[in-house]
């Protein structure tokens, strides 16, 4: 694998249900984000991490919760989602803060759909 | 407040055309600069950025950009377009001061016609 991968590609799932979505970067960053992209409105950054710390959290509602692991693996836990809360999600990842230009490299996203 | 404008939602223009995305950003210094391009159910995949340097940049399948400082912009060009570069094109700054986080645009969704 090279880059950076996210499965599942698709997600269907109910309002009560429990899921995660998985990112993984074969690069060697230390930094690792998820970003919001819903339809036709701008991407939206949700949660950074610096060597496994979280270091940006923009006002996310709790129903979401990152977990980084490890600089290679970063996931977002899922539960009680509302319709709303249909979007593509993506993971991005880059060299990390304090450690030159941050060019971020983007997985394919997870299409996640909430009924 | 850092902010990044591209004025265009959507652009039509025919195969062979020469094409321009505009963007605009606010902010105090010289950020870094890039443009990514987005196919439908993909992820962004970087097309050229911009750190320093020579203002004139080029990208890969064959686009460049141009840094003008004095209108704080950073317009994307291809001289002829072709039918697969139809997609959504997001341009994104990067403040100095902020370590990895990057500003994007809302994005110029561009289509090509035959």
């Amino acid at each position: 694998e090279t880059g950076v991968t996210q499965t599942p590609r698709h997600l269907v799932m109910g309002m009560t249900n429990k899921k995660s979505l998985k990112c993984e970067q074969h690069l060697g960053h230390n930094a690792m984000y998820w970003y919001k992209q819903s339809a036709k409105k701008p991407l939206e950054l949700m949660f950074v991490y610096n060597f496994k710390e979280q270091t940006e959290n923009n006002s996310v509602p709790s129903r979401f919760s990152p977990e980084c692991p490890n600089s290679s693996h970063l996931f977002l836990h899922l539960h009680t989602l509302q319709p709303e809360d249909s979007a593509l999600y993506l993971c991005a990842s880059s060299q990390g803060a304090g450690l030159g230009v941050n060019e971020q490299f983007f997985g394919p996203g997870t299409r996640l759909t909430v009924l | 407040a850092q902010s990044v404008t591209q004025p265009d939602i959507h652009i039509t223009v025919s195969e062979g055309a020469s094409l321009e995305l505009r963007c605009n950003y606010s902010y105090g210094a010289t950020p870094y600069l890039f443009w990514y391009v987005q196919s439908p159910g993909q992820g962004l995949q970087l097309l050229l950025k911009y750190f320093s340097g020579d203002t004139l940049v080029q990208g890969i399948k064959g686009f460049e950009a141009e840094f003008k400082r004095s209108q704080s912009s950073f317009n994307l060009r291809k001289p002829s377009v072709h039918w697969s570069d139809a997609a959504e094109y997001f341009c994104a700054v990067g403040p100095v001061d902020q370590g990895g986080k990057l500003i994007f645009g809302q994005g110029t969704e561009l289509s090509v016609k035959p």
